[in-house]
């Protein structure tokens, strides 16, 4: 079945560093691929999504490319604030089309 | 316009209580989503409307767990007989009508705590 990989479990960082998060898949088709942020006690919240091959998603600051050829949708951002602190999930619909699979999430820790 | 809205924001129940969450949607939204998530096991589907109608429960536990949605303003999730194992955030999304690889917009969850 369709399956999403994020490999860091928590990423540390301090203020004005540079983030990257990776993001791999695994998936029949074409999926749209998302990138969503949860901060503590809240819903997750949609970064943005990209639903073709190069297409680049970006908000705030953050920004990922849809890259077939290496089934990847890694999270960037240039210069991480603490406000940035919150836990990243990559998600793709699969083959149902509504029907979101998570990765496993990355705790984003900016350090004082 | 407000985001999607779930009452309670926490529940605790005793083992063995009936627990029922509430979730109103965005207006001219029309599909509605419930997931859980827990630190053990991540975010999981557990079901989906469309127009009202259930199309997919394939996420729900066979028993004790029902979900409906009576009217397109409001679903409901009702868990029998809770259980520890039970506790969790249960998070309803939803999205507008066209919704092929539409992105869901979350409420802020119900944390149900069975003690």
């Amino acid at each position: 079945g369709d399956s999403v990989t994020q490999t860091e479990g928590q990423v540390a960082l301090s203020e004005e560093d540079f983030l990257t998060i990776h993001c791999n898949y695994s998936a029949s088709g074409y999926p749209t691929l998302f990138w969503y942020v949860q901060y503590p006690g809240e819903g997750p919240q949609l970064l943005f999504r990209a639903s073709r091959d190069k297409e680049k998603g970006s908000s705030r600051g953050f920004e990922a490319t849809y890259d077939k050829g290496t089934t990847s949708f890694h999270l960037r951002k240039a210069s991480v604030q603490e406000s940035d602190s919150a836990v990243y999930y990559c998600a793709l619909s699969g083959d149902s089309n509504y029907q979101l699979i998570w990765g496993s999430g990355t705790k984003l820790i900016i350090k004082p | 316009n407000a985001g999607v809205i779930q009452t309670p924001r926490h529940k605790v129940t005793g083992k063995g209580q009936e627990a029922t969450l509430w979730c109103e949607p965005i207006s001219g939204h029309s599909a509605v989503f419930w997931y859980r998530q827990t630190i053990v096991q991540g975010l999981e589907f557990l079901t989906y409307f469309r127009n009202q109608a259930p199309i997919d429960d394939s996420g729900m536990p066979k028993e004790r767990f029902s979900a409906q949605m009576p009217n397109q303003s409001h679903s409901t999730l009702k868990i029998q007989s809770t259980q520890p194992q039970d506790s969790a955030v249960y998070l309803c999304a939803s999205s507008p009508p066209n919704y092929n690889n539409q992105a869901p917009l979350f409420g802020e969850g119900t944390r149900l705590s069975v003690l």
